[in-house]
């Protein structure tokens, strides 16, 4: 599995678009990437995948360069609940439903 | 359609018991994965059940152990208990064979002391 690194942690006002990049220079060709959200004391929860280019839903939009190195979730006008951490993975393709969470990147959301 | 569901919700357990934690996953989905997080490790993989057999396994000693019924339902049991085994202990459902896509319930506070 691809390693991947994000930042710690970013800081943003209500209303603001935030974007958190993770490097993942050794992804392979089939792997795919995915961003997960976790409030404090509850389950991580799917908020969204792709393969390459851009790929958008109500809660964020992911834009992967065409090398696919790297990726970056943007999540438009976050309010204080988006407070939360958010985990990139890559990789996905093999037999299993194994993922492997990194430390992840701690939003604070201010007001 | 109902979430997937983990209880009990908190366990306070004395070191050197064993526990027994309990999944119910979304319905028609036949992969149950468990994981453990602490401040320090993050979340770790665990093991992963698909129709009632192990497919993967994470570096945990042979203390934590699982199983799964035939209704996809699973149990994951931790014996001898120790002090570091205190953790969220979270289990997660999937409807595919892959694809990193998991829906995961509340989790079981599991504090040993």
């Amino acid at each position: 599995l691809a390693k991947t690194t994000q930042p710690i942690s970013m800081d943003s006002y209500e209303g603001q678009e935030v974007n958190i990049t993770c490097s993942h220079n050794n992804i392979a060709t089939n792997d795919y990437i995915t961003w997960y959200q976790q409030f404090p004391s509850q389950g991580p929860r799917f908020i969204i995948q792709g393969y390459k280019t851009k790929v958008t839903n109500e809660v964020a939009s992911l834009f992967i360069p065409a090398d696919r190195k790297s990726s970056t979730l943007s999540l438009p006008r976050v309010s204080l609940s988006d407070t939360a951490v958010y985990y990139c993975l890559v990789g996905g393709m093999e037999y299993g439903n194994k993922l492997v969470f990194g430390a992840g990147t701690i939003l604070r959301v201010k007001s | 359609k109902a979430g997937v569901t983990q209880t009990p919700r908190y366990l306070i357990k004395t070191r050197g018991q064993q526990v027994t934690l309990s999944c119910s996953p979304i319905s028609g989905h036949r992969s149950v994965s468990w994981y453990q997080q602490t401040p320090g490790q993050g979340l770790q993989f665990l093991f992963e059940y698909f129709s009632e057999t192990q497919r993967n396994k994470g570096n945990f000693p042979g203390r934590f152990s699982g199983r799964q019924f035939s209704n996809s339902r699973s149990e994951m049991n931790v014996s001898t208990l120790e002090l570091g085994d205190s953790a969220l202990y979270l289990c997660a459902s999937s409807g595919r064979d892959r694809g990193f896509e998991a829906f995961f319930g509340q989790g079981t506070r599991l504090t040993v002391v």
